[in-house]
């Protein structure tokens, strides 16, 4: 039973770039949420997904961002016009359909470094 | 806003001694909570978790405690070894997780 994968690992783009993150939930989860994580930080909440619906986006920036996880494919992470600050790693969870499961399941990350 | 917190952003144990790690969280509403163990280059690793109708729980190895009258939560590992060295963040649910910024834990051999 697969884990919750992502792709690329690691990415590296240009400044006005864009950077596109992939993420495919572990098998049967139908939730999905991106976090994104600066160096010695904590991961901070960005935007939370079911398929084809955007619950929660309150924690992405209103520019350059966005978000989706359609009915077939991974969830993607796209960010438009890359700029040095959002060098980060940006994680995926997923969790199972319904309230009382709550654990999220992280991916492994991508790591995103724009030059 | 919520917000969560460690006391200590680093630890040091030796190997086979008990580690404590804390955390404290602001939202009185948090109805759960759930302690990740992130090692260098990884993502987050799900330990275990606590619903506010319990103050204790415990797994191999694990033990978490949550005191809701002060707002506390502590991750207790038993007999800790060296592969136990790790980031350890402790999120709490309110409308969304909010995760700490959590502690480095260092096993000395």
């Amino acid at each position: 039973n697969a884990g919750v994968m992502q792709n690329p690992r690691h990415l590296v783009r240009r400044r006005g770039q864009e950077a596109r993150l992939r993420c495919s939930p572990m098998k049967g989860h139908s939730h999905v949420y991106w976090y994104r994580q600066l160096p010695e930080e904590g991961l901070k909440f960005m935007v939370y997904l079911q398929k084809e619906n955007i619950i929660d986006e309150s924690g992405m920036p209103k520019e350059r961002f966005s978000a989706e996880f359609p009915k077939e494919g991974p969830s993607i992470l796209r960010i438009q016009q890359v700029v040095r600050g959002d060098s980060a790693a940006y994680f995926c969870a997923s969790s199972p359909p319904g309230t009382a499961s709550q654990t999220q399941y992280f991916g492994p990350g991508t790591r995103l470094l724009v030059l | 806003g919520e917000s969560v917190g460690l006391h200590l952003p680093t630890l040091s144990v030796q190997e086979g001694d008990n580690s404590i790690i804390n955390c404290a969280y602001s939202n009185s509403a948090s109805d759960y909570f759930i302690w990740y163990k992130q090692e260098s280059g990884k993502g987050p690793q799900f330990i275990i978790d606590i619903r506010s109708n319990m103050d204790k729980r415990q797994g191999q190895r694990v033990t978490v405690l949550l005191n809701k009258t002060v707002k506390h939560l502590s991750l207790q590992i038993a007999a800790t070894q060296p592969g136990d060295s790790a980031v350890y963040f402790c999120a709490e649910k309110g409308n969304q997780f909010y995760f700490g910024t959590g502690t480095s834990l260092t096993v000395i051999p």
